[in-house]
């Protein structure tokens, strides 16, 4: 059963750099047939695509974000990864780490992780 | 990169049957059949329903359907049933750019 889990800080000053870690048990990140993708929903609002990463590595950014983001993968411990620089009330949403199929749909997603920007 | 155009909510009484529409460009939903449907309850997270314009996940009742006609794609719910109640989001890969664009969600009620 695949399961993914966001882990990060709750709460990031502004201009700072948001870092969250998904962690991916009950299958392998190098497989072939899916990406990893991010998603973020601000409070109230809709779905907001932020960028997926390939097992290759290659990775794939919202045009109207790709300035400010940064996706890994850390092979060694099923994880990938996401970097989201300087930080605006604006970036304040629940972010949710998702598996990417080969037709852009995310089939299993993690349960979400709430990242409040203030100070 | 415009967000797909969604009515922002619907409603039906329990088995009725009711659609919300998805409406991009050639761009997007006009120009691949990469179009999804998502549902989300209040405080969970999103659940594909329908990928690739018309396909179900196993164990997405039959009664959720999907279509496309042009740049618009539709979800078709039938026999509502209160459960239905949530929000409704579309998606479409979106390849000049090789991006995924949601649309802005449809709260969906079943009276």
């Amino acid at each position: 059963q695949v399961k993914l889990q966001e882990s990060g800080p709750g709460l990031v000053e502004p201009s700072e750099t948001l870092s969250l870690t998904c962690t991916v048990s009950g299958y392998s990140i190098i497989s072939r047939d899916y990406y990893w993708g991010w998603i973020r929903q601000s409070p109230g609002t809709g779905l907001e695509w932020i960028g997926s990463i390939h097992h290759s590595g290659g990775t794939y950014y919202n045009p109207s974000l790709k300035s400010r983001v940064t996706m890994s993968l850390d092979t060694s411990k099923n994880q990938f990864s996401l970097k989201l620089t300087s930080l605006t009330a604006a970036d304040t949403a629940v972010f949710y780490c998702a598996r990417g199929t080969g037709s852009w749909n995310f089939d299993h997603w993690g349960q979400g992780t709430l990242v409040t920007v203030s100070s | 990169q415009s967000a797909l155009t969604q009515p922002p909510s619907a409603s039906g009484s329990p088995g009725q049957s009711v659609t919300i529409s998805c409406t991009g460009s050639s761009s997007d939903v006009g120009a691949y059949n990469s179009v999804s449907w998502y549902q989300q309850h209040p405080g969970k997270a999103p659940k594909v329903m329908i990928y690739e314009v018309s396909k179900r996940p196993s164990g997405v009742p039959d009664r959720f359907s999907g279509s496309k006609s042009g740049n618009t794609a539709s979800l078709t719910v039938s026999g509502l049933q209160a459960e239905d109640e949530a929000d409704y989001y579309c998606s479409s890969f979106a390849g000049n750019n090789n991006y995924v664009v949601f649309g802005g969600g449809t709260k969906l009620a079943v009276l």
